[in-house]
């Protein structure tokens, strides 16, 4: 089983609608979660920290559920724009080296007109 | 604000031939980090560096090497590129433990 799993996609998104997708993760000893977006082929860009329970940022909402060892990514009222894919990063800080942050492999969101 | 930067942008080699991927932050960061991308696929670790003058292997280390010249500088070098190196190469830095890693804007790499 992968450390970090995401469901690959893609998702099909009118625009203006809400979409959201999951995250699970395997080790119960991670502290911090992060949500990247990808363009095709361009550098992951920062999107959200989430250190307790969730975070939101204007039309972007991650929740964490430590029991079922998922984190979530809500974005409402969809635009062309946020057609990217999604990575699911996962922190195990407190257990491990520098080294280990565990990277999903993406959720492929395509938003439509 | 510079944040990361990658030289060179686009590379084309031949098998064989060697070169050095170049890295800097300007973040005051502790840890650098390079990553390869190839499509459809997520990020692999190549290496890493924890703090000025430590690298570690990450999860796919062969034919690479790197050095961490200074806290803003962490290099890569291909001694001898092959076909299967063909990628899309990051670097990123972290500062703290808790924190999120910044992405350089890549470097994208062809052998032939």
């Amino acid at each position: 089983r992968k450390e970090v799993e995401q469901d690959p996609g893609p998702f099909n998104v009118p625009e203006g609608a809400t979409v959201a997708f999951n995250c699970t993760y395997s080790n119960s000893a991670s502290q911090s979660f992060f949500w990247y977006r990808q363009d095709c082929r361009k550098e992951p860009k920062l999107l959200m920290s989430v250190y307790s329970s969730g975070n939101e940022d204007g039309r972007f909402t991650a929740q964490l559920n430590r029991a079922s060892q998922y984190i979530s990514l809500l974005i409402r009222d969809s635009k062309l724009s946020d057609s990217a894919t999604y990575l699911c990063v996962v922190n195990r800080e407190a257990t491990d080296s520098w080294g280990k942050l565990q990277f999903g492999a993406g959720t492929q969101v395509v938003v439509t007109p | 604000n510079a944040g990361v930067t990658q030289t060179p942008k686009f590379q084309v080699l031949k098998t064989g031939q060697s070169m050095t991927l170049q890295c800097a932050q300007d973040m005051n960061h502790n840890s650098m980090y390079w990553y390869r991308q190839d499509p459809g696929m997520g990020l692999r670790l190549i290496y890493y560096s924890a703090s000025e003058g430590t690298t570690d292997k990450g999860e796919v280390p062969n034919g690479y090497n790197v050095s961490r010249l200074n806290k803003r500088e962490f290099s890569l070098r291909l001694e001898s590129a092959a076909p299967s190196q063909t990628s899309v190469y990051f670097c990123a830095s972290r500062g703290r433990r808790d924190q999120p890693q910044h992405f350089g804007d890549g470097t994208r790499l062809s052998i032939l």
